[in-house]
């Protein structure tokens, strides 16, 4: 079956250290994104990218990077500089970056700090 | 600012009882609306969307949603509510600012009573 696969499902951090959340798509989609939930605040932007080699920051991208080398994958960087980084992860992916285009999602990370 | 509200953070209604579940959004053009349905540590899927083409939408799982363009809304109705309806409920806007991006709302959690 076609859809997108996060890894891990919960991942943990330690203080000053880097971490790498992973999003693979089968669904040949062009568009990736990235969110952040947080309990009563909705999902906000981290990153998206539209094509292959090419990403656009969100609302919130500060402390975060993104890499998109294939078309199936948009692994999501956090790094020591996100000092809140406590959060659910989601990664979402549509066949375009068209407004009346739905995102599919995957099922997400926990993170958390130690 | 653009933005995306959903009134009530918790709702709570019996089996069988009529589920309304309300969005109202801030837009200059006309949007593209969506709602998406999230269940506890999974992703969100996508309910129903509505982009022009009739004003009453029908989505999944029984549920429907009516864009009002006088009253700025896009509520999300269920005549009978099922067990299986808990979870939390996303509104979603796009083409308010940049047709890449979804604008969420806050969310709304359905406690379904027996």
């Amino acid at each position: 079956d076609g859809g997108i696969t996060q890894s891990p499902k919960y991942l943990f951090r330690k203080e000053g250290q880097n971490v790498t959340l992973s999003c693979e798509q089968n669904l040949n989609h062009d568009a990736m994104y990235w969110y952040r939930q947080d309990p009563g605040q909705g999902l906000r932007l981290i990153y998206y990218s539209q094509i292959v080699n090419d990403f656009q920051k969100g609302d919130i991208a500060e402390g975060y990077s993104v890499s998109r080398e294939k078309k199936e994958s948009f692994p999501l960087t956090v790094t020591s500089a996100q000092k809140n980084p406590t959060a659910f992860y989601l990664c979402a992916s549509s066949p375009s970056t068209g407004p009346n285009q739905p995102q599919h999602f995957g099922d997400g990370t926990r993170l958390s700090i130690l | 600012a653009q933005s995306v509200t959903q009134l009530g953070s918790h709702v709570s209604v019996s089996e069988g009882a009529l589920v309304l579940l309300r969005c109202n959004y801030s837009s200059s053009v006309p949007p593209y609306l969506f709602w998406y349905v999230q269940y506890p540590n999974q992703g969100l899927q996508l309910l129903l969307k509505y982009t022009s083409a009739a004003t009453l939408v029908k989505g999944i799982n029984g549920f429907e949603a009516e864009f009002k363009k006088s009253e700025t809304s896009f509520h999300l109705t269920k005549p009978s509510a099922h067990m299986s309806d808990a979870a939390e409920y996303f509104c979603a806007v796009s083409g308010l600012q940049g047709a890449q991006k979804l604008v969420f709302g806050q969310g709304t959690r359905l406690t379904i009573n027996p």
